[in-house]
């Protein structure tokens, strides 16, 4: 069964703090991306890449960092965490072929 | 940036009931999906539908893209069905990069 596979489930780090999200996938898809959910807000996208090392910024890219070093690997990087960052993060990823998302099953995180 | 509304923002079935969810957009699109959020926050993807029809079980979903709508329909609905429904649609601008609505809060009661 294919999958994207986030690290953590549920995570609480402390202000100031560098946070690494990590999302894998096993479907050999060029595209991957990083999404933040808030009631209220839905889903917002942060980051997305397209290949390796290659990244763009999405609509709320301020306070994160991305990094693509393998195909199958897209990192999410609080550099410095604070409590406006306590979300649900959500790791996707999609084929260069007209074909939707999959999606992780997410990272709830608090920052306190 | 495209704008995508989604309608009803909450509805609430008796089991074994059909419905219908609305997704309207602001722009013409080349990439439309349905989303199905279960209560534990895993998000599945129902339908891949720029334009046409397709029908996957009791589900099915419907995209008119030149009159920038689309519709999910629920026939015979199950208290699995409960979540949140969200269309997501994107443009021309590559990478499949979508924009999400807001979604339509479902709950099934037996």
């Amino acid at each position: 069964d294919v999958k994207v596979t986030q690290s953590s489930r549920y995570l609480v780090k402390r202000t100031g703090e560098k946070v690494f999200l990590e999302c894998v996938q096993d479907m050999d898809h060029e595209n991957m991306f990083w999404y933040r959910q808030d009631p209220g807000l839905g889903l917002r996208l942060i980051y997305f890449s397209y290949d390796v090392k290659m990244k763009e910024k999405g609509d709320i890219p301020e306070g994160y960092s991305v990094s693509r070093e393998k195909k199958e690997r897209f990192s999410l990087i609080l550099e410095s965490a604070s409590t406006n960052q306590t979300s649900m993060y959500l790791c996707a990823s999609s084929s260069i072929r007209p074909t939707g998302y999959t999606f992780g099953s997410g990272t709830r995180l608090t920052v306190v | 940036g495209i704008q995508v509304e989604q309608s009803p923002p909450d509805l609430i079935l008796q089991e074994g009931a059909n419905s219908t969810l609305r997704c309207n957009f602001s722009d013409s699109v080349n990439n439309l999906q349905w989303f199905h959020q279960n209560p534990w926050g895993q998000l599945i993807n129902l339908f891949y539908i720029p334009s046409g029809t397709k029908q996957n079980g009791r589900l099915s979903a419907t995209t008119v893209a030149t009159e920038r709508y689309s519709l999910l329909y629920i026939s015979s609905s199950q208290t699995t069905d409960s979540g949140v429904y969200f269309c997501a649609v994107g443009g021309s601008g590559g990478y499949q990069k979508v924009t999400f609505g807001t979604g339509t809060k479902l709950q099934v009661i037996p």
